[in-house]
């Protein structure tokens, strides 16, 4: 099976510094990455997505690495907004059939003024 | 723009009350999922259906219930709510592969 996991539940960052939101992942096999956002009140909104073939992804002011060795996916952000304050989640893949994404828990940003 | 909506943001119901959550995608996508989230345990998968008439159970099917009758159409259903299915339930679908999932805007279900 796979697992997916955040290294913190909670980050703060400060507007216009750059943020980091970490995921592990547990299947070696795991062949398809996506990160999603979620505001308050509202579902999870697809960012953007990496294929287990590449290992960096850009998107516009967000950014995802991917590193397979050590089963680890990022995701960055550039010059944080106020509106980039939400839970940001980690989806997993794994081409086994009919297996659905596996979600990680969540990580709460917040953009400090 | 895809498109996902459930039938209710927000809803009360009381302890042994049958529960109808729907959820309807203007995509004509393969697969619908339902999915229920609590603070500090993320999105579990309840159920998902790949076709018409098709399920399949998720982590957590216990004390739910799956229908869909039409491709659009993906509905839950809480035989006999209770306060420990009190939450923020969200649907989401895909096209023919399982990744790629895009969600509806969810709906908070108290039971009391």
């Amino acid at each position: 099976g796979e697992s997916v996991g955040l290294h913190l539940p909670t980050l703060s960052v400060q507007e216009g510094d750059n943020s980091i939101i970490n995921c592990a992942y547990s299947n070696s096999a795991s062949d398809y990455f996506i990160w999603y956002k979620q505001e308050s009140g509202k579902g999870p909104q697809f960012i953007i997505d990496i294929r287990s073939n590449m290992d960096k992804r850009q998107g516009q002011r967000v950014t995802v690495l991917l590193n397979k060795t050590v089963k680890h996916l990022s995701l960055q952000i550039a010059a944080t907004q106020p509106g980039d304050s939400a839970v940001y989640f980690c989806a997993v893949w794994v081409y086994s059939g009919n297996t659905p994404l596996v979600f990680g828990k969540g990580t709460r940003l917040s953009v400090i003024a | 723009d895809v498109k996902v909506t459930q039938s209710s943001r927000y809803l009360v119901k009381r302890t042994g009350e049958k529960v109808f959550l729907e959820c309807v995608q203007d995509m004509d996508h393969e697969n619908m999922f339902w999915y229920r989230q609590d603070p500090g345990l993320g999105l579990r998968l309840i159920y998902f259906s790949y076709d018409v008439k098709m399920k399949e159970k998720g982590d957590i099917p216990e004390g739910y219930s799956v229908s869909r009758e039409k491709k659009e159409r993906f509905s839950l259903i809480l035989e006999s709510a209770s306060t420990n299915q009190t939450s923020m339930y969200l649907c989401a679908i895909s096209d023919r592969d399982l990744y790629e999932q895009y969600f509806g805007p969810g709906t908070r279900l108290t039971v009391t």
